[in-house]
């Protein structure tokens, strides 16, 4: 069966440090992967997808990048922090021609 | 471009009593039609889902949704609350082209009270 792992669960960082996050899906190949963003309050914003090793997709500008480095391994990077980027981080998957979304467990993220 | 509007951002029941949380869609495209449920600190479940076929979809939990293309709706519901239902609820939007990304809802905060 497929899952997906998302760590780490929680995450405290002063700003102007740098991050990483990191997606491994197991069980599936040739998945789609996403990274969203949910802020205090508000919905969620898809920040990153990806069909395919080094082909990133970025939905809105900002300090953050993603690297896809292996077929089921997905990073949220960011090399200097800001305390907008504080909020809960979900990274899913997807197969390449099917209709089902599943989500990580997700990294509380907060900048200090 | 696709959109979701939920109706409400908060919902509150009586344990037992019905569960109806709205959701419209905006698609140039047919549609697929998620609903997901959050706990806190937890990610996203998938409750159920619109592809084709069947408008009227059941999914875990007792919960059951309707597609309704003349409406663009997809609302949630559920015939008895129960105390564990309490969450918030995110309808999602995506097609069968393009990225294949969801577009979600803003959500909405069901209340379970008893």
């Amino acid at each position: 069966s497929q899952t997906i792992h998302q760590w780490p669960a929680t995450l405290v960082q002063p700003v102007g440090s740098p991050l990483s996050l990191e997606c491994t899906v197991e069980g599936t190949s040739n998945p789609n992967l996403y990274w969203y963003r949910q802020a205090a309050g508000r919905g969620l914003q898809l920040l990153f997808y990806s069909v395919g090793i080094g082909q990133i997709s970025s939905e809105v500008p900002q300090n953050l990048s993603a690297s896809r480095p292996q077929d089921r391994q997905f990073i949220l990077s960011s090399k200097k922090l800001l305390l907008s980027d504080s909020g809960f981080y979900l990274c899913a998957w997807s197969q390449r021609k099917g209709y089902g979304y599943t989500f990580g467990s997700g990294t509380r993220l907060t900048v200090v | 471009a696709q959109s979701v509007t939920q109706l409400g951002s908060h919902v509150s029941v009586s344990e037992g009593a019905l569960v109806l949380l709205r959701c419209n869609y905006s698609s140039s495209v047919p549609p697929y039609l998620f609903w997901y449920v959050q706990y806190p600190n937890q990610g996203l479940q998938l409750l159920l889902k619109y592809t084709t076929g069947a408008t009227l979809v059941k999914g875990i939990n007792g919960f059951e949704a309707e597609f309704k293309k003349s409406e663009t709706s997809f609302h949630l519901t559920k015939p008895s609350a129960h105390m564990s239902d309490a969450a918030e609820y995110f309808c999602a939007v995506s097609s069968d082209t393009g990225r294949r990304a969801l577009t979600f809802g803003s959500g909405t905060r069901l209340q379970v009270q008893p």
